[in-house]
């Protein structure tokens, strides 16, 4: 099945620093991906939408210049959190579309811890 | 805008017995799908099931199957022979069709705990 691979796993950083997180996917052309953020126990909220080769548009406040989000290839897809505060702590997920197939696969998501 | 609504914030069941998640959404679209995700402690995404709301059949995998209510908007997910690895956090979710969309919209979950 396909696959989507989603790195790092895990991140700590301190306040003030920025974070890249990366989602590739690894056999399949992703014309799309989405990226969602969960707290503990909590569902996923979409975040934003992310087609390659144009601007992500981005759900109703969710902050565009704090998370960045580039899809510069049919496989990778970047959000990167800058200027990190404790807030920001989540777990980030990742999925992708594509292959002409109505089906979206998840990354393994992305704990943030910010110090 | 789509809401996906999950009652249940949390639900137990023994295991090799019979466990029903309850689900409902609000659409006013006719196009759309609805999914049944868990998520164990792992925290990977995982497809149980899939409903596209053109099909009156009720969708079936294995042990898991739905009960779909398209007039009253509901769709639960039935555990049959429920196991213990099917401990986990379990969310209903919603798609608008077409394909130019395909982002999910998510109830809140329901965490579901297996006794031996």
């Amino acid at each position: 099945g396909a696959v989507v691979s989603q790195h790092p796993s895990w991140v700590i950083c301190k306040s003030g620093t920025s974070v890249k997180i990366e989602c590739r996917s690894l056999d399949f052309q992703a014309t799309t991906m989405f990226w969602y953020r969960q707290f503990p126990k909590q569902s996923l909220m979409l975040m934003a939408t992310s087609n390659e080769g144009s601007k992500a548009t981005y759900e109703q406040g969710v902050e565009k210049d704090k998370f960045l989000i580039n899809h510069a290839s049919l496989t990778l897809s970047t959000l990167t959190v800058t200027s990190a505060h404790p807030e920001d702590s989540s777990f980030y997920i990742c999925s992708a579309r594509g292959g002409g197939d109505e089906k979206l696969f998840f990354g393994s998501g992305t704990q943030l811890s910010v110090l | 805008a789509q809401t996906v609504t999950q009652s249940q914030p949390e639900m137990s069941v023994q295991e090799a017995e019979t466990v029903t998640l309850s689900c409902t959404y609000d659409t006013s679209e006719s196009d759309y799908y609805l999914f049944w995700y868990k998520q164990p402690p792992s925290r990977q995404m995982i497809l149980v099931i899939r409903q596209e709301a053109y099909k009156q059949q009720n969708a079936t995998e294995n042990r898991f199957s739905v009960n779909f209510q398209k007039a009253a908007k509901s769709f639960s997910l039935k555990i049959s022979d429920s196991q213990l690895g099917d401990a986990a956090m379990y969310f209903c979710a919603y798609r608008r069709g077409g394909t130019s969309y395909g982002k999910l919209t998510f109830g809140q979950g329901t965490i579901l705990t297996v006794h031996p």
